[in-house]
């Protein structure tokens, strides 16, 4: 059955720790996601790409916050230097093709900045 | 902007008796609708979405929704609830130019035995 994995589920850090989540999209899908859910904002586009290819990531704190795909099995999510206020839930989703078709996503990775 | 209003971030209902959460949308084009659900410390998972071809929309788990483009409304019902139903519910819009959906707040659904 396939679907979404990401690792690690939870991750306890500690202020200005680097923080690294990854992301496993189903194959064969080329669009990937990456979500924060947090209580106060909700569920929060950061990024997303097609094809490896970054469109859109103004939804990320530019300064510390980068995403990348180094090949077609995997998508990274990079904090550094992390903040209490990153800690939220992070989704990631899968997809193919266009927007109109349905995201898969991940169980997400629980981040906790201490 | 494309966007969404989910009326009521927490909804109750009894074991049997009807599951009515409200969305109403705002956009500019025909909008593509959808309706997800989440269950406690999982991902979202699809329930439905409208894509124009028909009005009323039948997802899984028995739910269904209704597009009136004259309310801007799209509704999610479901006749009888269950107790599995307790999830947190979103309602999406696809973005101006096929960007990606843009979620609602979310209705929280707590069913009473």
């Amino acid at each position: 059955d396939a679907r979404v994995t990401q690792t690690p589920r939870d991750k306890v850090t500690e202020m200005g720790q680097e923080v690294t989540m990854r992301c496993q999209p189903i194959l064969g899908h080329n669009t990937v996601f990456w979500y924060r859910q947090t209580m106060m904002q909700g569920l929060e586009l950061l990024a997303y790409f097609r094809n490896r290819a970054p469109l859109d990531d103004s939804g990320m704190p530019k300064d510390r916050f980068s995403a990348e795909m180094p090949d077609a099995t995997l998508a990274t999510l990079k904090i550094q230097p992390s903040e209490p206020r990153d800690s939220a839930v992070y989704f990631c989703a899968s997809g193919v093709g266009d927007s109109n078709n349905e995201q898969f996503f991940g169980p997400g990775t629980r981040l906790t900045v201490l | 902007a494309q966007s969404v209003t989910q009326l009521g971030s927490h909804v109750s209902v009894s074991e049997g008796a009807l599951v009515l959460l409200r969305c109403n949308y705002s956009s500019s084009v025909p909008p593509y609708l959808f309706w997800y659900v989440q269950y406690p410390n999982q991902g979202l998972q699809l329930l439905l979405k409208y894509t124009s071809a028909a009005t009323l929309v039948k997802g899984i788990n028995g739910f269904e929704a209704e597009f009136k483009k004259s309310e801007t409304s799209f509704h999610l019902t479901k006749p009888s609830a269950h107790m599995s139903d307790a999830a947190e519910y979103f309602c999406a819009v696809i973005g101006v130019g096929n960007t990606p959906l843009v979620f609602g707040k979310g209705t929280r659904l707590s069913v009473i035995a």
